[in-house]
């Protein structure tokens, strides 16, 4: 079947780093997206990935590699408005979205 | 660019009444815009795929008679609840993928809040 994990909640702290991890399962392979979603708002596009590697925009970067089914989101010089949920999303053969169930961050001053 | 609106933003209604939700690509052409709904801390559930001039394609266990869905024009999909009942209550949202981007990103709409009384 197809399957995403991903943690259910992370803290950390203003100013700090923090990794989300992904791992995922999909009949066929097209892509890696992360998207962002406040509370009570509709989800936003943050990254996409289809090639192995890191791709950096900014304070957030996302990495892939396809071989071990995982990625992951980096987010540098956290700032209070970054705690939301980040949702890792898989695109399978079908250009279908398979949707983790969300990491809620949570940033402490 | 590729803003996506939904209307409308929120909207309660009684039992037993019917509520149609629309959603726009503003300035782009989506064949596939897809809805969504959401429960209070849980993930996107994604309810069905819908094509412009076919027929939605529903995911196991929505209901295809209770939430019709209607793809007319290549910027215009629109989602009714039909016979609306308090589980019915939720966060319903809406994306599209542009002509042409099949591997792209989806756009999401700023999402609808349906409150059933």
């Amino acid at each position: 079947g197809q399957n995403i994990d991903q943690p259910t909640e992370m803290t950390a702290t203003e100013g700090a780093i923090v990794q989300i991890n992904c791992t995922y399962q999909t009949s066929g392979f097209n892509g890696l997206f992360w998207y962002q979603q406040h509370a009570g708002e509709a989800p936003t596009f943050l990254s996409y990935n289809v090639l192995d590697g890191l791709e950096e925009k900014g304070r957030f970067s996302s990495f892939l590699s396809r071989s071990k089914g995982y990625s992951y989101l980096l987010l540098k010089e956290l700032q209070m408005k970054d705690s939301a949920s980040y949702l890792c999303a898989a695109m399978d053969s079908n250009y279908q979205l398979i949707w983790g169930a969300g990491t809620k961050l949570i940033i402490k001053p | 660019g590729a803003v996506v609106s939904q209307h409308p933003s929120r909207v309660i209604c009684k039992s037993g009444t019917s509520v149609k939700i629309e959603c726009r690509s503003l300035d782009f052409q989506a064949t596939t815009m897809f809805w969504y709904r959401q429960f209070p801390k849980q993930s996107l559930m994604l309810m069905a795929t819908s094509n412009e001039g076919s027929k939605a394609t529903y995911e196991q266990g929505v209901e295809k008679d209770k939430f019709l869905i209607n793809h007319a024009s290549l910027t215009l999909s629109t989602l009714t609840v039909t016979s609306a009942h308090p589980e019915d209550s939720s966060f319903y949202i809406c994306s599209a993928r542009a002509i042409g981007r099949e591997s792209g990103e989806q756009y999401f709409g700023p999402g609808t809040r349906l409150t059933v009384t």
